[in-house]
């Protein structure tokens, strides 16, 4: 089951803030952060475990609300760095096997 | 540290040619997977293997073959290609499937089929 992305994409200018949400139909055990600059391969954000804590590094931090079976990706002060396309990844169970991408936000800063 | 190393970068091929995509990760990371990514699709699992020898199929694995001989090598091969296959596609790695391993990705490999 394929995780929901909102906003499809944003646009923004550098300083301002943005928040990116994932959501899926069934329930989850982690949801993955990655951003990906263009022609290039996906990097890790960070990874945020059911039961666990709000993560964040610098200014881009994620919470994620297992009732409500959704994260959201806030980036704080957007710099042109931030600038990528963010995908969220989910595993359904404990030590799943499979990790299923959505179809990511494109995120444009502009100066 | 060469990480996760697909080749080849960029394939033509033709409708109904055979080929393979090699991907290679020097990590010794058990967990092994393809992705298949296309505009406005997000990334799309193919096939994925928790280990040498253990292979599964993915969201999408029809018209794809995978074998994991090694706990290095995890090749891909398009059995007889057609044009729905034009995509890139990413080779993907993590120690394993324990909660918390951060996957990591290779360069990416630009497939066009005519």
């Amino acid at each position: 089951q394929q995780p929901v992305q909102s906003p499809q994409a944003v646009i923004l200018r550098e300083g301002e803030d943005a928040v990116i949400n994932c959501s899926s139909s069934k329930a989850l055990y982690s949801v993955h952060w990655y951003r990906q600059k263009h022609g290039e391969a996906p990097v890790f954000l960070m990874i945020l475990l059911k039961g666990g804590e709000q993560k964040g590094h610098d200014k881009i931090s994620a919470s994620f609300n297992e009732k409500k079976q959704q994260s959201s990706l806030y980036l704080t002060a957007s710099q042109l760095s931030y600038s990528g396309t963010y995908f969220c990844g989910t595993e359904m169970r404990k030590r799943d096997d499979k990790i299923i991408f959505g179809k990511g936000t494109r995120l444009h800063i502009l100066p | 540290n060469a990480g996760v190393t697909q080749t080849p970068k960029f394939q033509v091929l033709k409708t109904g040619q055979s080929m393979t995509l090699q991907c290679a990760q020097d990590m010794n990371h058990e967990y092994m997977s393809w992705y298949r990514q296309d505009p406005g699709m997000g990334l799309r699992l193919i096939h994925y293997s928790v280990g040498a020898g253990i292979t599964d199929q993915g969201e999408v694995p029809n018209g794809y073959n995978v074998s994991r001989s090694t706990t290095e090598d995890f090749p891909l091969r398009l059995l007889s290609a057609a044009p729905s296959q034009t995509s890139v596609y990413f080779c993907a790695s993590s120690r394993d499937r324990a909660l918390g391993n951060t996957i990591y990705f290779g360069e990416g490999s630009w497939l066009t089929v005519v």
